[in-house]
């Protein structure tokens, strides 16, 4: 059955340094997701993507994060400059549409 | 609450016995999903139930709908203890145009042997 990817499982950065956390999306679907996830607290949406353009962004996706899709598989979140409190999980989701939301099973980001 | 709210945050249940979450939400909603999760790990997407269903089955799952009350339940019947996992809700809204999730804060059920 096909599912979403995500790499690395792990990633451990010092604050200030940049990381890009990669997903390859369910290969028919069309809308794309990064939600986060900080220890202990709710899921929380940061931006979705359709069409090769962000269709929405919450107030945490501000200007230290952006999203790429370079090319027919991949979907990346980039953090410019990691904060402390940008540790957490971060999952990649991606649907066909007004569909479930499948997602794949996270990187974990500390930031030290 | 929050959109999205769930309740109770913590069940403790022998293995057979039902488990019977609920959620809450605040604002008109397209659909509602319930998402499990184990500890530390990735969102298994368990069912959907759009704003104009009522209940829902899948397996020894039950989602019910009542979109007067703004609310949905999840039951699962003869739980086992590999159902111990967090639980979530997590809706779309109307008028949304990236069908973002916003989710509820979970239950956290745990079946004992």
């Amino acid at each position: 059955e096909p599912e979403v990817t995500q790499t690395p499982s792990h990633q451990v950065t010092q604050m200030g340094q940049e990381v890009i956390l990669r997903c390859v999306p369910i290969s028919n679907h069309l809308y794309f997701y990064w939600y986060r996830q900080i220890l202990g607290q709710k899921v929380e949406f940061l931006v979705s993507f359709y069409n090769n353009e962000i269709s929405e962004k919450s107030e945490i996706f501000d200007d230290q994060f952006s999203v790429e899709r370079p090319d027919g598989s991949n979907f990346t979140l980039k953090i410019r400059s990691t904060k402390l409190e940008d540790s957490a999980m971060y999952f990649c989701a991606s649907t066909t549409g007004r569909g479930p939301q499948y997602f794949g099973p996270g990187t974990r980001l500390t930031v030290l | 609450s929050q959109q999205g709210e769930e309740d109770p945050q913590a069940l403790s249940i022998q293995e057979g016995e039902n488990a019977t979450m609920n959620c809450s939400y605040k604002t008109s909603i397209n659909n509602l999903q319930w998402y499990r999760q184990n500890s530390g790990r990735g969102l298994v997407h368990l069912i959907l139930i759009r704003s104009n269903e009522r209940e829902k089955h899948s397996g020894r799952l039950r989602v019910t709908l009542d979109t007067s009350k703004k609310s949905s339940s999840l039951l699962i019947t003869a739980s086992r203890a590999a159902d111990t996992a967090s639980y979530f809700c997590a809706t779309t809204m109307n008028n949304n145009a990236g069908n973002m999730l916003t989710f509820g804060g979970g239950t956290r059920l745990m079946v004992k042997p």
